[in-house]
Formats: C-alpha cells, structure tokens, sequence
C-alpha cells in the first residue's frame, strides 16, 4: 500500500525561500514520476511539477516555472519541492502525488492514485 | 492558457442521477489524453474516482462512471448518495503545457 507523507510547510514572509519534503513508502518509488499538486484555500486543485521516475526530465506550471524546483533522492525514497522567490498568491496546501501507471512514459498523463496528507504552506508579511 | 472548465455546482435528490462535465480543447481532452475524475471530502485529500477516462479503481462503486467525446468528458453518478455530496475534480495532461490540468472542480449537493 502506497503511502506519502509531506513536511516542510510553513508560514514564510513574500520573497522567502522553503523547501517541501515527501517520504515514499510501499512502493518501489525509483520506479515512478512524481507529482507536486497544490490547492489554495477554498480553491481548486493546481497541478505544480512532474519529476520522471530517473530524474531526468521535470516539467512545471507556468505559474511556479523559475522560481519552483522540483527533485527527488532514491536513497531516502524522498521527493523535494524547492520553492523561492514566494509569493502571496502560492499560499496552499501542497500535496505530493503519486501515478498509477507503471509504464514510465504514461505517468505524466495518468491519473494520480495515491496522495499524501498535504503540507500548508503560508506566504504572508 | 489551457484550461478545464466544469460547472461550478450541481445538485440532486437522493437516488437520482446526475453528470458533471468537464470541457477542455484541442490541446488536451480533444487531442486524445485520458480524463481521470477525483472526489474530493472537505479536510481531506483527492480520491481517484475514475481513471483512462472510464475505468473505476478497485473498491469504487459502479454507480460512477466516466464518458468522453471530442473535446469534452462527463461524470455520472447514479442513485446518488448523501455521503457523495463532495467537490468533484477532472483531470487531463494538455500537451503544450507538458503537465497536468485539472478542473475548476464541481461541487455536488445532495438535496
């Protein structure tokens, strides 16, 4: 059973910097892409970045692209949102998310069967 | 910019049947990318409803299910539930944006 779990949220000043965190565990988490999707209070969900199961390729929103910088470390099984230049408007709760599809090239385009708790980080002066 | 637009709510008795759809463009659902579908409780987070735009995770009832055509997918649910008044979510992958869309998301009310 797939489980993720974020950290790293938090409230930070406009301009700041914060690295987000997700632990995989369950599966074999060298063998997937990974999602950053996130969600502003009382809004719908937006996704952010994709990283490729080998970390060659990541892809990211319009909104975060050079300023967001998506990772992961198949050590500690472990996915990293490095997040600068903050803005009021990436206020959310971030959520890292897992593809269900197993062949690699299909994961950026399929559907996301397995989610973590979320992680709420706060850009406020 | 791409974009996914559902209605903002809909509503239903209990035991009726209702749709939510999801209408995207060239660049995404028209150009042949699946739709997967979440339902989303307050306070938590999303759960795969409907994946490859008609298929149900295991332990998803068959009351949902999901449809497409051209540039635009649909959601049924069936004899509806209270415990499904929930917010409703598409999903596609457009392909100039290299990345996921998601919908504005759709909030079901069971009267």
């Amino acid at each position: 059973q797939a489980h993720l779990v974020e950290s790293g949220g938090g409230v930070i000043q406009p301009g700041g910097s914060l690295r987000l965190s997700c632990v995989a565990s369950g599966f074999t988490f060298s063998k997937y892409g990974m999602h950053w999707v996130r969600q502003a209070p009382g809004k719908g969900l937006e996704w952010v970045a994709f990283i490729q199961y080998d970390g060659t390729r990541n892809y990211y929103a319009d909104s975060v692209k050079g300023r967001f910088t998506i990772s992961r470390d198949v050590s500690k099984d472990t996915l990293y949102l490095e997040m600068n230049s903050l803005r009021i408007e990436d206020t959310a709760v971030y959520y890292c998310a897992k593809p269900g599809a197993m062949t690699w090239y299909l994961q950026a385009r399929g559907a996301v069967d397995c989610w973590g708790q979320g992680t709420l980080v706060t850009v406020s002066s | 910019q791409a974009v996914l637009t559902q209605p903002p709510s809909v509503s239903g008795a209990p035991g009726q049947r209702v749709t939510i759809s999801c209408t995207g463009s060239s660049s995404n659902i028209g150009a042949g990318y699946d739709v997967h579908w979440y339902q989303q409780l307050p306070g938590t987070a999303p759960k795969l409803l409907i994946y490859d735009t008609n298929y149900r995770p295991s332990g998803v009832p068959d009351r949902f299910s999901g449809s497409k055509s051209g540039t635009s997918a649909s959601l049924a649910i069936t004899g509806l539930q209270p415990e499904d008044e929930a917010y409703y979510y598409c999903q596609s992958y457009d392909s100039p944006l290299s990345g996921s869309l998601f919908g504005g998301g759709t909030k079901l009310n069971v009267l």
